[in-house]
């Protein structure tokens, strides 16, 4: 595709379960960024790969978030035991790597917990 | 870490006026500050963006300034449109750091 995928677009999950959110960038970009926004705030950085590696994982709030990127291509977002304040728009996005900073973003997932 | 600044919060410009909005932020090793422009339900989506070795960079309608030696850049956008109503977010990125740092938004109104 042209840009960066996310999917789902909403998830609706109960307290304690777990969830996983996908992002598939955009073609032969080598960077990936994984961001949380929550309402009316920019967004945060939670975690970056470079290829299939975990570059910088420093924004992830605590070790019930998890992400891997095995292919270095598609990258999914692990949450364990959610709480409701997990409940924000989780934004995937890619660039080119060493070619340039740019960084595009994919629609988002909505995720609420109730 | 860094920290970026963004005023106004809010701002609502007659169709056709400009708009400026401004953002500072507070580590001097910043290197790369784009702009982002998001709509209701979608993502950020790049609107302009200048590096730390350019004072200034136009596209168009819009435009992006630089000052390093107090630490803040701007957005300006002329002849405003209707469709240029949005949430506006600037960002910052550090020298030897890939992730962006965001203002907290301005929401831009536009009133035909």
């Amino acid at each position: 595709g042209a840009g960066v995928s996310q999917t789902p677009s909403n998830k609706v999950t109960e307290k304690g379960k777990y969830v996983e959110l996908r992002c598939d960038p955009i073609s032969g970009h080598t960077a990936l960024y994984w961001y949380r926004q929550s309402l009316g705030q920019g967004p945060e950085f939670l975690i970056y790969f470079q290829g299939t590696g975990a570059a910088d994982d420093s924004g992830l709030p605590n070790d019930r978030f998890f992400a891997v990127r095995p292919e270095g291509s598609v990258s999914t977002l692990k949450i364990q035991r959610t709480e409701r304040g997990d409940s924000a728009v989780y934004l995937c996005a890619s660039s080119p790597g060493t070619s340039g900073p740019r960084q595009f973003f994919g629609p988002g997932t909505r995720l609420t917990v109730l | 870490g860094e920290n970026v600044e963004q005023h106004p919060s809010t701002l609502s410009v007659q169709e056709g006026d400009s708009a400026v909005i401004k953002c500072t932020y507070s580590d001097s090793a910043s290197n790369y500050f784009p702009w982002y422009k998001q709509e209701l339900g979608k993502g950020p989506q790049l609107i302009i963006d200048i590096r730390s070795n350019v004072g200034e960079k136009k596209d168009q309608r819009i435009a992006v300034t630089l000052n390093k030696t107090a630490k803040h850049f701007s957005l300006h956008i002329t002849e405003t449109q209707p469709e240029d109503s949005a949430v506006y977010f600037c960002a910052v990125r550090m020298i030897g750091n890939e992730k962006l740092t965001f203002g907290t938004g301005t929401r831009l109104t536009i009133i035909p």
